[in-house]
């Protein structure tokens, strides 16, 4: 079955340092790849996505791409800030229906 | 412009009682979908719809049902109400285009439940 593996958390990181937050799946075919951000008390919300290998998503200043040779998705952003504390996710969209996953998500808390 | 709107953001209930939790979309998605949101597990699908009328099991669906009557709306109820159900309900919709999970998903902001 389809599968996804994020680096766990929590990650704790100083204001303008450099972020990386690892993501590998399985799927059958080629799905589009998402990352999505939870704010606290909120719900999840799309932060950047690719749809075919060699794809960047970027937003924001994060960045992620379709690696379907590694089949990986790392999420990345060069100098990160306290707003960016939040959890994040990542997803494998996926053709077969009702075999939706999610990571298990990866807390990030930024320091100034 | 409110997108997802879950009711009720928060409740308590006992074990045994029975309640129905209420998503609308105004994004007119034809795709809905039901996850609970519990520490160190990440998000998983008890139900989906991928029209009105229809509905279907995700991964996680045993003791909850689910209907699609109108196409904005997708309820989700818990007949007899068990503690291992205390979570964090999101509903959440897409577009129907392409297959299931495909597309971005747009969630609320979620239903915190605390079964007794």
């Amino acid at each position: 079955g389809n599968s996804v593996t994020q680096m766990e958390g929590p990650v704790t990181l100083s204001e303008e340092a450099f972020l990386t937050i690892n993501c590998t799946y399985t799927a059958t075919g080629y799905p589009s790849l998402f990352w999505y951000v939870q704010y606290p008390g909120e719900g999840l919300q799309l932060l950047l996505k690719a749809t075919k290998a060699d794809d960047k998503g970027s937003n924001k200043g994060f960045e992620a791409t379709y690696r379907k040779e590694t089949t990986s998705f790392h999420l990345e952003k060069g100098s990160v800030q306290v707003s960016d504390s939040a959890v994040y996710f990542c997803a494998p969209g996926e053709g077969s229906q009702g075999n939706l996953i999610f990571g298990k998500g990866t807390k990030l808390s930024v320091k100034p | 412009n409110a997108g997802v709107t879950q009711t009720p953001k928060f409740r308590v209930l006992k074990t045994g009682q029975s309640m129905t939790l209420l998503c609308a979309q105004d994004m007119n998605h034809e795709y809905m979908y039901w996850y609970r949101q519990d520490p160190g597990m990440g998000l998983r699908l008890i139900h989906y719809s991928v029209g009105e009328g229809t509905t279907a099991k995700g991964e996680v669906p045993d003791g909850y049902n689910v209907s699609r009557l109108k196409k904005q709306n997708f309820l989700l109820g818990l007949e007899s109400a068990a503690p291992s159900q205390t979570s964090v309900y999101f509903c959440a919709s897409s577009t129907g285009t392409g297959s299931l999970g495909n597309q971005p998903q747009h969630f609320g902001d979620g239903t915190r439940l605390s079964i007794l």
